[in-house]
């Protein structure tokens, strides 16, 4: 079922550093994909989405980077903060919603 | 809003018995998802509704599971008989039109 991959599986970054998240799809006709963010024990939370009609969606620290050639697409979390410590995770979907996500990335951000 | 609502939040159980989740969507989503977290195999979308119809169930592992949605504001999963692989993190999404999916917190399974 695994139509996305991410990488790193999981990333320590400094306080104030850049944290990248690499995702990569197969499918086509995949036209949405949004990033989500989940701590321990809660359910996952949609932090920004992206259109293939764009190449950059940022919304405050938070930057989508897409590249529709490549099919691949990256989030870019600016300014890290030890908040941002969670499991984020890339998905897709088409016109069928079915959502397919990738297997996480943990991120550690050290104060 | 309250959001997305589930119940209960953490169920043990005996490997055999039935057990049955619950969840609400939030009010005027048309879409309603149920997924299934495990560390080995991720997120998992196991069965969605769209107003309250089963579009799509080929997630569900097999018979034993089994979803329904008799109304826009009330859907359950039901695992019987359950096993211990079934000992996951359950979670239900909603949507207004499909894509942007806001999920409850999830039900914590233990079968043993």
């Amino acid at each position: 079922q695994q139509q996305v991959k991410q990488s790193p599986q999981s990333l320590i970054v400094q306080k104030g550093g850049i944290s990248i998240i690499n995702c990569a799809y197969e499918n086509t006709a995949f036209d949405y994909f949004p990033w989500y963010q989940q701590f321990p024990g809660k359910g996952p939370a949609l932090l920004i989405a992206i259109r293939p009609d764009v190449s950059e969606k940022k919304e405050g620290r938070f930057t989508i980077s897409f590249n529709k050639s490549a099919k691949q697409f990256s989030l870019h979390i600016m300014d890290s903060q030890p908040g941002d410590s969670a499991t984020y995770f890339c998905a897709a979907s088409g016109g069928n919603n079915d959502m397919r996500f990738g297997a996480g990335t943990r991120l550690t951000v050290k104060p | 809003d309250a959001g997305v609502i589930q119940s209960p939040r953490h169920e043990v159980t005996e490997m055999g018995q039935e057990v049955t989740l619950r969840c609400k969507p939030i009010s005027g989503h048309d879409y309603l998802f149920w997924y299934r977290q495990t560390m080995m195999r991720g997120l998992e979308l196991l069965i969605y509704f769209n107003n309250n119809v089963p579009i799509d169930d080929s997630g569900m592992p097999e018979d034993r599971f089994s979803a329904k949605m008799p109304n826009a504001s009330f859907s359950t999963l039901k695992i019987q008989p359950s096993e211990p692989r079934d000992s996951a993190v359950y979670f239900c999404a909603s949507s207004l039109l499909g894509f942007e999916q806001y999920f409850g917190p999830g039900t914590r399974l233990t079968v043993t």
